[in-house]
């Protein structure tokens, strides 16, 4: 099965502060890969999906991008980050069958 | 569109206590599938079932049991016994084909507390 990493595992950063965060999946290949957030006190939502390298789809619209320049390397970025993208973001990857999901173990993102 | 509800937002019961966790979903979609996770204070979200939209059969793994009503479009997750470790917020989950892809709806969550 599959191992999701995820760094850095907290993070607080400035409002109008760039951000990056990384996703790596061992253990499998050419994987679908999503981002959640968790907003406080609220439940996940999709961020982004990649079907394939370079390959981004967008569920909500934000101050946040998504790249995905190799096969299992996710990545999460900001140019200038908002105090509402604070949140806890995690990285998710599915089975083979892609009937499971499961999750890395997560960035949780202070703005100040 | 679809939509999962887990009209429990907060549980507490004392150790020992059997619980039920409510989930009520709605979709478009002929098949699909619902999960529950389980979310500890370390943040991680932990995969516990995945039930497909045409297997109707309850389950049961140790104390944790689900009894799946496609009828009531309902998806309800019941400890036994609860124990102290068993405190976490549970999350109940739809998903939804996407573009070759698969997203997950979550529900709110309920934070389960178990008090010794």
């Amino acid at each position: 099965s599959q191992t999701i990493h995820q760094w850095p595992a907290t993070l607080v950063q400035p409002v109008g502060s760039p951000l990056s965060l990384e996703c790596t999946v061992e253990g499998t290949s050419n994987p679908n890969l999503y981002w959640y957030r968790q907003a406080a006190g609220r439940g996940l939502q999709l961020l982004f999906y990649s079907v394939g390298i370079g390959q981004i789809s967008s569920e909500v619209p934000q101050n946040l991008s998504a790249s995905r320049p190799q096969d299992r390397q996710f990545i999460l970025s900001s140019k200038k980050l908002l105090l509402s993208d604070s949140g806890f973001y995690l990285c998710a990857c599915p089975n083979r069958a892609e009937n499971e999901q499961y999750f890395g173990p997560g960035t949780r993102l202070t703005v100040t | 569109a679809q939509k999962v509800t887990q009209a429990q937002t907060e549980i507490s019961v004392v150790e020992k206590e059997d619980v039920t966790l409510d989930c009520v979903y709605e979709t478009r979609d002929t098949t699909y599938y619902l999960f529950w996770y389980k979310q500890p204070p370390s943040g991680e979200l932990v995969f516990l079932i995945r039930r497909n939209s045409f297997d109707e059969q309850n389950e049961i793994s140790g104390r944790y049991s689900w009894n799946f009503q496609k009828s009531t479009s309902s998806f309800n997750f019941t400890i036994t016994a609860s124990q102290v470790v068993d405190s976490a917020v549970y999350f109940c989950a739809l998903s939804e084909s996407i573009q070759g892809a698969q997203k997950l709806v979550f529900g709110q969550g309920t934070r389960l507390t178990i008090n010794p």
